[in-house]
């Protein structure tokens, strides 16, 4: 079965600085997906960023992008610009598609120090 | 597009008690998703619908969980004799599936407390 690691249960960072959450799974497959959700408190889960593992490019969306390494099977998100609004719970999570669903990690609490 | 809608939002019961949750996924989506997630935790996958089809409930928690999606749009996920472990945040969440957008979108959920 695929696990989904996430080693920092919180992480703190000044406004406007730069945090990089780590994220590692695995897995036997070649082909499939990885996420990264923000869950705000008591707020609903909202997708952050994507990356398809068959692309060596690493996905980016605004202030949001991720370093993916296939090999040593690891995805982390990097924050830049930190904003108060950032705060929340983020998972990484894993899929192979078909007719299975997500595998989530247990989540890193982020902190925003104004 | 409204996004997904859960009802109720909150469900306080009784130990031994039946309850059934609502999922109205995006109007365009034909795949659903079930999810639990307890305090503290990733969500933690349940059961798939394609369309009305159950194509996975192998990862259903016990016999007393049991879901449908009677005409492959809305969804109701069902937990009979309730338990205070069955306590958690209860997720749906529906997507598409093309080459460009497959990615889950997830309701605001259902909180199921067990007394």
């Amino acid at each position: 079965a695929q696990t989904v690691t996430q080693s920092q249960p919180e992480m703190s960072v000044q406004e406007a600085e730069t945090v990089t959450l780590s994220c590692t799974y695995d897995t036997s497959e070649s082909d499939y997906y990885l996420f990264w959700y923000k869950q705000p408190p008591s707020r609903q889960m909202i997708l952050v960023i994507r990356q398809e593992a068959y692309k060596q490019q690493n996905a980016t969306e605004n202030r949001f992008s991720v370093n993916f390494q296939k090999a040593a099977k690891s995805f982390s998100l990097k924050i830049s610009d930190s904003q108060l609004g950032d705060a929340a719970m983020y998972f990484c999570a894993y899929w192979e598609g078909g007719a299975d669903g997500l595998t989530f990690g247990k989540g890193t609490h982020l902190i925003i120090q104004p | 597009d409204t996004g997904v809608s859960q009802n109720p939002r909150h469900k306080i019961t009784k130990r031994g008690q039946n309850v059934t949750f609502r999922c109205d996924p995006i109007s365009e989506h034909n795949r659903l998703y079930w999810y639990r997630q307890t305090l503290g935790q990733g969500p933690e996958f349940l059961t798939y619908f394609q369309n009305e089809a159950q194509l996975e409930k192998s990862r259903l928690l016990s016999d007393r969980f049991s879901a449908e999606r009677p005409k492959g749009s809305f969804s109701t996920l069902e937990i009979q004799r309730t338990e205070q472990g069955d306590s958690a945040m209860y997720l749906c969440a529906s997507s598409s599936f093309t080459h460009s957008t497959y990615e889950q979108y997830f309701g605001p959920g259902t909180r199921l407390t067990v007394t």
